[in-house]
Order: C-alpha cells, then structure tokens, then sequence
C-alpha cells in the first residue's frame, strides 16, 4: 500500500508565526485529504486538495501530484490552531492511507 | 455537510468482553470505513464496505468481525475484547472524493 510521511513529527510556534507541514508519498494518489484533529480527537476535513493549490482563511493547501507531495501552510498561528494535522491519501477507488501526522504547538 | 454518527462515544469493557461499535451516514454514501487509532500509528483501516451486505478486509482486521446491514449502517464487532484494542475508533464514509468522518469511539478494555 501507500507509504505516507509527514514531516516534522511535531513543531512548536510562537504564536502569529508561520508553519509550513509536509505529506510525502510514495505511489500515485489521485485523492488526498487534509485533517485536523483537535485536541479531544475530533477530526475535521480541512481540504481535499489532489492537486494544485486552496485556500482557506489561514490556511493553504498545495499538492503537487507528479511530485508526490503535498504541503499545508498555516499563516500567522493561533493558539487554537494547536492539535494534530493529517494528511491521507487514496489511488483510484482503493483505500486512504494515513501518515502518522504532525503535532503542532502554538504558545501565546 | 457530511453526517457521520457514531455510538456509544465512550465505552469501557472487560477483557474476553463482547463489544458492538455503531455507525451510521445519512448521505446515501456507497463506501464506509472503520479505523483505530493509536498514539504513534496514526489511523490504521480496520474494515471497509462498499454496500448494504459487502464486507473488505483492512490492514489490521485481526480480533474483529464487521457487518453493514444496510447502506447507512456499519457496525464493528470486537467478539473477545482484549487489552490491545484499547482504541480510538473512527468511522467514515466516502463518495468518490473525500471522506467524511464520525466523531469516535473511545474503547477501554480492562
């Protein structure tokens, strides 16, 4: 199946300072979802992004396919912006694999 | 929005104990997901359905049976609960693009 790595494990911000966390993989992937995961464990869909580049609020989302990676910039961090992000991957109609995430830190 | 339902939200068992997580998407989604999630191994896929009666296996099945008895239940049976199971448990379902997730299961077995 899919290698998914993300880097860094984990990260620690100022707060109003700039992350920038990368998903790369090792086959094909014609499907790739960003999550965040809060605190608590909720998950929440932040992009589906299998190419090209998004935007929303803080947050930008570029995947460049023949590549195989993909990237999330979170601008000007928040303190609530603390928690795990995630990102997976699919090819065609088979199955999303996960990397193991990264965990981001924002103190005030 | 997507809407995933998961219950119960927390459960607590005994080792050799019989446990049934429950799902259910109102979004007339073909494919479903069960997933545990472990400090350090991220989401890892248990079993998936593709309909009402499909049953695929995951990358880590072992120590669990599931069921999808129609096209908006899937349910995951731990029928010997033991300590390792001791999870976070995600269920999602999925069109052709993204996935839509519930908001988990927390399982402790004793």
């Amino acid at each position: 199946g899919q290698q998914v790595q993300q880097s860094p494990a984990s990260l620690v911000l100022q707060e109003g300072e700039n992350a920038e966390l990368q998903c790369n993989f090792s086959s094909t992937a014609t499907r790739l979802q960003w999550f965040y995961q809060h605190p608590g464990g909720r998950l929440v869909s932040l992009f589906y992004n299998p190419s090209g580049t998004k935007h929303t609020g803080r947050l930008t989302s570029t995947t460049v396919t023949n590549e195989r990676r993909s990237s999330l910039h979170i601008s000007s961090s928040q303190t609530t912006d603390s928690g795990t992000y995630f990102c997976a991957i699919a090819t065609g109609y088979q199955n999303f694999y996960f990397g193991k995430g990264t965990s981001l830190t924002v103190i005030p | 929005e997507a809407a995933v339902t998961q219950s119960p939200r927390n459960k607590v068992t005994v080792t050799g104990g019989n446990v049934t997580l429950s799902c259910r998407q109102t979004n007339s989604h073909n494919y479903m997901y069960w997933y545990r999630q472990d400090t350090g191994h991220g989401l890892r896929l248990i079993h998936y359905s593709y309909g009402a009666g499909n049953l695929q296996i995951g990358d880590v099945p072992d120590g669990y049976k599931a069921t999808r008895t129609t096209q908006e239940d899937f349910f995951l049976l731990l029928e010997l609960a033991s300590p390792s199971q001791t999870s976070l448990y995600f269920c999602a379902s999925s069109d052709a693009n993204e996935q839509y997730f519930g908001p988990g299961t927390r399982l402790t077995v004793l």
